[in-house]
């Protein structure tokens, strides 16, 4: 079962607006959320995270929201930069079988446009 | 700090065929993952190691994949034998003791493309 879902496969926005990237997700058991961003032919590497009991976190041009009762977060990055194109992954993070892991979404590719 | 190093970065077998994987985590770190990254799908977790022993390997396909991490440094896994669907990328993950699951810090994994 996908318990971690971003319905959008790609996502294209132009230089200096900006981009809000959308996560879904089912099991009220989460105790953190992330976003990665992945670059072709590199690993994801972390981007910002929140805790189950915020709603909001900030780091720079980087803000996550979390919408527990509808079981949603979304990653708002304002301004756009072309540097930003890539692909991001939503991830959740509960402890199963007495250790942390993480369950990731699908990824969605931000492309922004000059 | 060096970054978790793994090799090799592609791989091309035919079905059938064994091949193996090697992973170098970030030196200190005590816990170590396996993902499986499967085109347009996110990371899925295969195997999680904290120092020698496996915390959760519940998602392995043990009937032909095998993991081990020597001495609690570097990780091999195993596919042996093949199947067309194991062409993925497999990448490696590591953390140090008592982070929570955001500090992973991945390799640039490998690309295995199974004919």
């Amino acid at each position: 079962d996908q318990q971690v879902k971003q319905n959008s496969p790609s996502l294209s926005v132009q230089e200096g607006r900006i981009s809000i990237l959308n996560c879904d997700y089912t099991n009220s058991m989460f105790d953190y959320f992330l976003w990665y961003k992945k670059y072709p032919a590199e690993g994801p590497t972390f981007l910002i995270s929140i805790s189950s009991i915020k709603d909001k976190n900030e780091d720079g041009r980087f803000t996550v929201f979390l919408n527990k009762s509808a079981k949603h977060l979304s990653l708002h990055i304002v301004p756009s930069q072309p540097g930003d194109s890539a692909v991001y992954f939503c991830a959740a993070s509960a402890v199963r079988q007495g250790a942390q892991k993480l369950v990731f979404g699908q990824g969605t590719r931000l492309t922004i446009n000059p | 700090e060096a970054g978790v190093a793994q090799s090799p970065r592609y791989k091309i077998i035919e079905k059938r065929q064994s091949v193996a994987f090697w992973c170098n985590p970030i030196s200190g770190h005590a816990t170590l993952y396996w993902y499986q990254q499967i085109l347009g799908q996110g990371p899925k977790l295969l195997i999680q190691f904290q120092n020698n022993g496996v915390v959760d390997d519940s998602q392995l396909p043990k009937d032909r994949f095998s993991a081990e991490r020597l001495k609690g440094v570097d990780s091999t896994l195993k596919i042996q034998p093949a199947k067309l669907e194991d062409s993925a990328v497999y990448l490696c993950a590591s953390s140090s003791r008592g982070s929570t699951a955001y500090e992973q810090y991945f390799g640039p994994g490998t690309r295995l493309t199974v004919t």
